[in-house]
């Protein structure tokens, strides 16, 4: 089965840095990748996501990239903010379509 | 529009006891899943369902049955609680098919003493 790795699993920044998450997938033929932000004591958000189709999404002060060659994708974080303090999960599609596989998470700390 | 209903939101339970973790929504999602999350693990499937009458295993489903007689609700029974199903479990469900853009319920903080 699908198998996804998560570097790093803690993070910390000063507020004003950009965070860079990454994560790794084993399965070729995953399709898509969605990343979701879980505060402490609360559910699990998604945040954004992107199909194997292309290559990097963008929306405000989040990024994504993908590189279907390699088997990776990451998560860009600029100008963090302490709101931004988290967990953050990377997941990607296993062939069938119809599960995720997460990876284990990076808390991302982010100091003013 | 609740969303995504979990309840209850915490339970103690015995070794052996059995007892069912209740998922609603009202989105009129087809797809609905379970996760168990533990420190340092990540979210893991347990089941799935794609739709109504249809259910299906993911990464960990045993010592877990689930059933889906209805668009809105996807239960998720424990048969003999053990220590190792101390966790939280989170439902999610989907509009669109293939587990895209999951919303998830609020918990379900388990504890099998």
């Amino acid at each position: 089965g699908e198998n996804v790795e998560q570097h790093p699993s803690t993070l910390s920044v000063q507020e004003g840095d950009s965070a860079v998450i990454k994560c790794t997938y084993s399965d070729s033929a995953s399709n898509y990748f969605p990343w979701y932000k879980q505060e402490l004591g609360k559910r699990p958000q998604l945040i954004i996501d992107i199909r194997s189709n292309v290559g990097e999404k963008k929306d405000q002060r989040i990024a994504v990239t993908l590189n279907k060659t390699a088997k990776h994708f990451s998560l860009h974080i600029t100008e963090t903010q302490p709101e931004d303090s988290a967990v953050y999960f990377c997941a990607a599609r296993n062939s069938g379509y119809s599960t995720l596989t997460f990876g284990k998470g990076t808390m991302l700390l982010v100091s003013p | 529009n609740a969303g995504v209903t979990q309840t209850p939101k915490f339970q103690v339970l015995k070794t052996g006891q059995s007892m069912t973790l209740q998922c609603a929504q009202d989105m009129n999602h087809e797809y609905m899943s379970w996760y168990r999350q533990d420190p340092g693990m990540g979210l893991r499937l347990i089941h799935y369902s794609v739709g109504a009458g249809i259910t299906d295993q993911g990464e960990v489903p045993n010592g877990y049955n689930v059933s889906r007689s209805t668009t809105e609700d996807f239960p998720l029974r424990l048969l003999s609680a053990a220590p190792s199903q101390t966790s939280v479990y989170f439902c999610a469900s989907s509009y669109q098919g293939g587990a895209e853009k999951l919303f998830f319920g609020s918990g379900t903080q388990l504890s099998v003493l």
